[in-house]
């Protein structure tokens, strides 16, 4: 079974500070990796995702996610962040592959992004 | 180009009442997943249709919940009878044809639902 780790519930940071936060996956098998992001108010959207080629993944807003296979991470940066990036961040994962089960996203429990003006 | 919708977005019911949540995915996507995220915890997985078929339900959690996918447009999740571990946010999410992992699924806004 997958399962996905984010190392922080919640992070306070001031405008224009850096950003890293973590996510750590168990699974035996490879994997397709994503982020989404839960602004207030707003539905889940797609930040990034990876599932091969460049281990370093830009998304959408200036956020890009480092895929290191050998520590089993996926971690989400962004060098300066903004007030409007306060937000409920999800790293997710799901199995590579066209079985039944290859579809379900398993995410983990979410960190809170908290920037302070 | 509509987005996944939900209704209601809230809804409170007594313990042991009977709840329909409905999702209309987004416009030619066969795929519609469920999921739901019960407070302090992470979303989980229950169920997924292909079209009209359930292609995947490991995350259903008893057989109080019935989901359909009639005529493999929009969805609904039938909660019978309601239960106080019911309450969450219930997530319907919509991705194109293909039986493709890697593509992405669109949420919709999420169904809070309050079990008194």
């Amino acid at each position: 079974a997958q399962s996905v780790s984010q190392h922080n519930h919640h992070v306070i940071l001031s405008e224009a500070a850096s950003l890293e936060l973590g996510c750590n996956y168990s699974y035996g098998g490879t994997v397709n990796l994503f982020w989404y992001v839960q602004y207030p108010g707003q539905h889940l959207q797609l930040l990034l995702k990876y599932f091969s080629g460049d281990p370093l993944v830009k998304g959408i807003k200036g956020f890009e996610a480092e895929f290191i296979k050998s520590k089993f991470s996926f971690n989400l940066r962004k060098p300066s962040v903004q007030w409007s990036d306060t937000a409920e961040y999800f790293c997710a994962v799901n199995a590579r592959g066209s079985g039944a089960g290859s579809y379900q996203l398993t995410f983990g429990k979410g960190t809170k992004l908290s920037v302070i003006p | 180009e509509a987005g996944v919708t939900q209704f209601p977005s809230h809804s409170v019911i007594e313990k042991g009442q009977t709840v329909t949540l409905r999702c209309d995915p987004i416009s030619g996507h066969d795929n519609l997943y469920w999921y739901r995220r019960v407070m302090g915890k992470e979303i989980k997985f229950l169920l997924h249709f292909v079209k009209e078929s359930k292609q995947d339900e490991s995350g259903m959690p008893n057989n109080r919940f019935l989901a359909e996918r009639t005529g493999g447009t929009y969805s609904t999740l039938k909660v019978q009878p309601a239960e106080l571990e019911d309450s969450g946010v219930y997530f319907c999410a919509s991705s194109q044809h293909g039986r493709v992992s890697t593509d992405t699924q669109y949420f919709g806004p999420g169904t809070r639902l309050t079990v008194l």
